[in-house]
C-alpha cells in the first residue's frame, strides 16, 4: 500500500499570501492518478486537482497543482477568505485509493 | 441535476450492522464506480471500498476484509454499503463518492451519513 506523507500538518498564512502544500508518496505514483482535495467543515470534500495538475471544474485559477514520481505540490498562488480549509491529496494505484492525513491552512 | 444523495444518520450497538445507501440521480449509473470513504470525528478521509456501476465488480481496503459488502440496485440507482460487526471506532461520517472508471477520482460526493456505534 503506498503511504502518502502531507506536510506541513498546519498552515498559518494570511489573506493574499502564497500557500505551498506537499504531498509525498512512498514509493511511485502516476501522475494520472494523483488528486488534491479540500473540505471544509461540515462539508463533503470537493475535488480540486486531478492527474496532478488539472483543475477541475469551476475551480479558481490561483490553485495549481504539480509533481510527479513521489513529490506533488498543491499552490494557492493568493489565499482568499474562503481558500481557509483541510487540504488532502489522494493517489489510485493496485485497484486501491488512499489519502494523505491532510494539511489544515489556517488564518494567521 | 447531477448529485449523490445518502440516508440519514443512525445509530448502533456494537456488533451490530450498519447499511447506508446513495441514491445517483443526474447521470447513468453504470458508466461509473462508487466509492465509500470515511472520517472519524476530527480524523482524516479512510477510503473503505468501491463497487463498479459497470459490472458490479467490488474491492476494499484489507482492513474491512470480511465485514464490507456494497451492492448496487440498477433500478433505483442506489448503491448500499454494509459494514458489519461494528465496533465504536467505526463511529465515522461515511461518504459515497461517484469515481470515473478510467479517471480514478471523486468527483461528485454526497453529503455524508453519521454512523454512531455505542
Amino acid at each position: 500500500e503506498i503511504v502518502l506523507t502531507q506536510s506541513p500538518g498546519t498552515l498559518s498564512l494570511s489573506p493574499g499570501e502564497r500557500a505551498t502544500l506537499s504531498c509525498r508518496a512512498s514509493q511511485s505514483v502516476s501522475s494520472s492518478y494523483l488528486a488534491w482535495y479540500q473540505q471544509k467543515p461540515g462539508q463533503p470534500p470537493r475535488l480540486l486537482i486531478y492527474g496532478a495538475s488539472f483543475r477541475a471544474t469551476d475551480i479558481p485559477d490561483r490553485f495549481g497543482g504539480s509533481g510527479s514520481g513521489t513529490d506533488f505540490t498543491l499552490t494557492i498562488s493568493r489565499l482568499e477568505p474562503e481558500d481557509f480549509a483541510v487540504y488532502y491529496c489522494q493517489q489510485y494505484g493496485s485497484s486501491l485509493w488512499t489519502f494523505g492525513q491532510g494539511t489544515k491552512v489556517e488564518i494567521k | 441535476q447531477v448529485q449523490l444523495v445518502q440516508s440519514g444518520a443512525e445509530v448502533k450497538k456494537p456488533g451490530a450492522s450498519v447499511k447506508v445507501s446513495c441514491k445517483a440521480s443526474g447521470y447513468t449509473i453504470n458508466t461509473y464506480a462508487i466509492a465509500w470513504v470515511r472520517q472519524a470525528p476530527g480524523q482524516g478521509l479512510e477510503w473503505m471500498g468501491c463497487i463498479s456501476g459497470y459490472d458490479g465488480k467490488t474491492n476494499h481496503a484489507q482492513k474491512f476484509q470480511g465485514r464490507i459488502s456494497m451492492t448496487t440496485d440498477t433500478s433505483t440507482s442506489t448503491v448500499y454499503m454494509e459494514l458489519r460487526s461494528l465496533r465504536s471506532d467505526d463511529t465515522a461520517v461515511y461518504y459515497c463518492a461517484r469515481v470515473g472508471i478510467v479517471v480514478k477520482y471523486f468527483d461528485l460526493w454526497g453529503r455524508g451519513t453519521l454512523v454512531s456505534v455505542s
